[in-house]
């Protein structure tokens, strides 16, 4: 079956421009991850969706993030005014009882 | 807070050899314990997935364990190959925020030399 799908999978943008990143997840996953990877770093958790819970939204590292999904499926995360330091690899991954499935992410660059 | 350690970074070693890989995490209450395998440039490939009341899962030359009491998991390589040359990361569900985001080592990069 289709696994996570993530796009783009590459995107270059401006400094200060607006960017929008889309995760479909695998059908019937109730649970949606973002996470981050910097160049060389480890995974930067950034928001968790389960089912019609409140996100945990802990890990926005600013006002200038945000995420939505709707309808318990398609993810998109938002990253508004976006800086150098936003240029990172955004992963996705969707899951069922904490297990976890990734898509391949999309790279942003921030220019 | 829970902490994921991952010993050692790196490691390199040749063709045929047997290998551990170690993870270690510092909250005992876990639901399961994944790892993860990431190529460069790429997103991350579940590899296994232990459940807090297993103590091991097989995949083909890959044996995890887990040992929730000591807050420790290994994932045994056997028969290394080059097409084996990745990170590895262990993640472990972390509930302390209510949500069950999950928490990440920092990886082992493994090199298998011809």
């Amino acid at each position: 079956g289709a696994g996570v799908s993530q796009s783009p999978s590459n995107k270059v943008t401006e400094k200060g421009k607006d960017v929008e990143l889309r995760c479909d997840p695998i059908s019937g996953h109730t649970a949606l991850y973002w996470y981050r990877q910097s160049l060389g770093q480890g995974l930067e958790f950034l928001i968790y969706f389960q089912g019609n819970s409140a996100p945990d939204k802990s890990g926005l590292p600013s006002d200038r993030f945000s995420a939505e999904r709707t309808g318990g499926s398609v993810s998109t995360l938002t990253i508004q005014r976006t800086q150098q330091e936003d240029s990172a690899v955004y992963l996705c991954a969707s899951g069922m009882n904490t297990e976890a499935f990734f898509g391949q992410g999309t790279r942003l660059t921030v220019v | 807070k829970q902490e994921v350690t991952q010993i050692p970074a790196a490691l390199s070693v040749p063709e045929g050899e047997n290998l551990v890989l170690n993870c270690s995490f510092t909250d005992s209450a876990i639901y399961n314990l994944q790892w993860f395998r990431q190529d460069p440039g790429k997103g991350l490939t579940s590899l296994l997935l232990i459940q807090s009341s297993q103590r091991e899962q097989t995949s083909g030359r890959l044996n995890a364990s887990l040992d929730k009491s000591s807050g420790r998991s290994t994932l045994y390589i056997a028969a290394s190959q080059p097409g084996d040359s990745a990170t590895y990361l262990c993640a472990v569900p972390y509930s302390g925020a209510g949500s069950y985001q999950l928490t990440f080592g920092k990886g082992t990069k493994l090199s298998v030399i011809p």
